[in-house]
């Protein structure tokens, strides 16, 4: 399997400030076939970037994904309160799909 | 309105049975690959099986081979999940969700349920 570690496991930051969350892939992601999600506590996920760097509709273009290969990130150009969340990373390249464990960013 | 909405989460005893359902409404159910994604009490999501819009081609996780079937019925907009042999590290809430028009398990998800609650306890 294609084992995802994000990092860090937890990230403090303020709004307005910046936000770099990692994804490392334990194998290359086929075509960065990787997208990022947020969930807020009882809700559910919520589709943020695919294909490592595509913005889903209705993102705000605060919320960018880069990378390639094994490591990706998600950047939060300008923190806006509503942003405190869990994110997760999903590679799709290779079977079976996976997720990282999430980073929470508080 | 575009929405999932998942339902048949219950208490159940370690080996028993329970089939979830999530009823589609608002797209193209029969075009879009599906699939079920679980989440332990304060933990991450784990994909759990996956199913092409025909319902032709399925796909699961090794720890449900043998136990979980994926399942759809296009003509309700109705996607199912029969979970046999229940253990206690099954429970879980679980997620239905909509894939992108992709190759074969080359999905992301781009619309999900609220989810259902699998509690497996004596």
């Amino acid at each position: 399997d294609n084992v995802l570690t994000q990092s860090p496991d937890t990230l403090s930051l303020s709004p307005g400030e910046r936000a770099t969350l990692s994804c490392r892939a334990s194998q290359s992601v086929s075509s960065n076939y990787l997208a990022w999600y947020q969930q807020k506590p009882g809700q559910a996920p919520r589709l943020l970037i695919y294909d490592a760097s595509s913005r889903a509709t209705g993102i705000p273009d605060r919320f960018s994904g880069s990378g390639s290969g094994t490591d990706f990130t998600l950047t939060i150009s300008r923190l806006e309160p509503e942003d405190f969340a869990v994110y997760y990373c999903q590679q799709y390249g290779r079977s079976p799909i996976t997720f990282g464990q999430g980073t929470r960013l508080e | 309105e575009v929405q999932l909405l998942e339902s048949g989460g219950d208490l159940v005893q370690p080996g028993g049975s329970l089939r979830l359902s999530c009823a589609a409404s608002g797209f193209s159910f029969s075009k879009s690959p599906m699939t079920w994604v679980r989440q332990a009490p304060g933990k991450g999501l784990e994909w759990v099986s996956a199913i092409s819009g025909s319902g032709g081609s399925t796909y699961s996780a090794d720890f449900v081979k043998g136990r979980f079937t994926i399942s759809r019925d296009n003509s309700k907009n109705t996607l199912y999940l029969q979970m046999n042999s229940l253990r206690a590290e099954d429970t879980a809430l679980y997620f239905c969700a909509k894939g992108n028009a992709g190759a074969a398990m080359r999905w992301y998800f781009d619309l999900w349920g609220r989810g259902t609650l699998v509690t497996v306890s004596s």
